[in-house]
């Protein structure tokens, strides 16, 4: 089945510690994105990527890192410089940056 | 950037008809997309205008005025299935990135 896979469903973050959320998609898409998802917030970007080994800031990425190595997979870390982590991650791909974009199931992050 | 405003929340009657307005304000547009989101899980595509006019899909219209940066979403028939959040995105002109608005909140009742 094709389509986009994030893993963990739920994740927990002790104080000053690095966690990395995946993505994987098998739908051959070029562009990815990473969103973060507050209560009663629209969805915020935080990075996105185009190319393989390419990548650019979004409009909250302060405390973020990602990397973009294959064109399947585009990893995001949640680094100890994030002071307020507590959010529903979502990961999407388009075909192209003019295509609509298709989202995963999500990450939800919890701060222990 | 863009600017992006829809209700918080709207209720309706299984059965009815119930339009959601999104308006926008921008330095630069190439499109409006309407996602419906259910709770705890991910948003899914209904539709995409970028031209002026009303673009229907089944029990789902969604209508688009760049002249006065207004969109809605029409939602036919409506099913208890489709209490939901329905969000509103502009896509920004050159590098396609996407604006959302907050959510719609929708609560269909029997």
């Amino acid at each position: 089945d094709g389509g986009i896979t994030q893993s963990p469903k739920y994740l927990f973050r002790k104080e000053g510690q690095n966690v990395t959320l995946s993505c994987e998609q098998n739908l051959n898409h070029d562009a990815m994105y990473w969103y973060r998802q507050d209560p009663g917030q629209g969805l915020r970007l935080i990075y996105y990527s185009q190319i393989v080994n390419d990548f650019q800031k979004g409009d909250i990425a302060e405390g973020y890192s990602v990397s973009r190595e294959k064109k399947e997979s585009f990893p995001l870390t949640v680094t100890s410089a994030q002071k307020n982590p507590t959010a529903f991650y979502l990961c999407a791909s388009s075909l192209a940056g003019s295509e609509t974009q298709y989202f995963g199931p999500g990450t939800r992050l919890l701060v222990l | 950037g863009q600017n992006i405003d829809q209700p918080t929340e709207m209720t309706a009657t299984e059965g009815a008809i119930v339009q959601i307005n999104c308006t926008y304000q921008t330095s630069g547009f190439n499109g409006l997309f309407w996602y419906q989101q259910h709770a705890g899980e991910a948003p899914t595509f209904l539709s995409y205008n970028v031209l002026d006019g009303l673009e229907e899909k089944g029990r789902f219209s969604s209508f688009l005025s760049r002249s006065k940066g207004y969109s809605y979403l029409l939602l036919k028939e409506l099913q208890m299935k489709d209490s939901a959040s329905y969000l509103c995105a502009a896509r920004n002109s050159g590098y396609s990135t996407l604006t959302f608005g907050k959510g719609t909140m929708l609560l269909v009742s029997p």
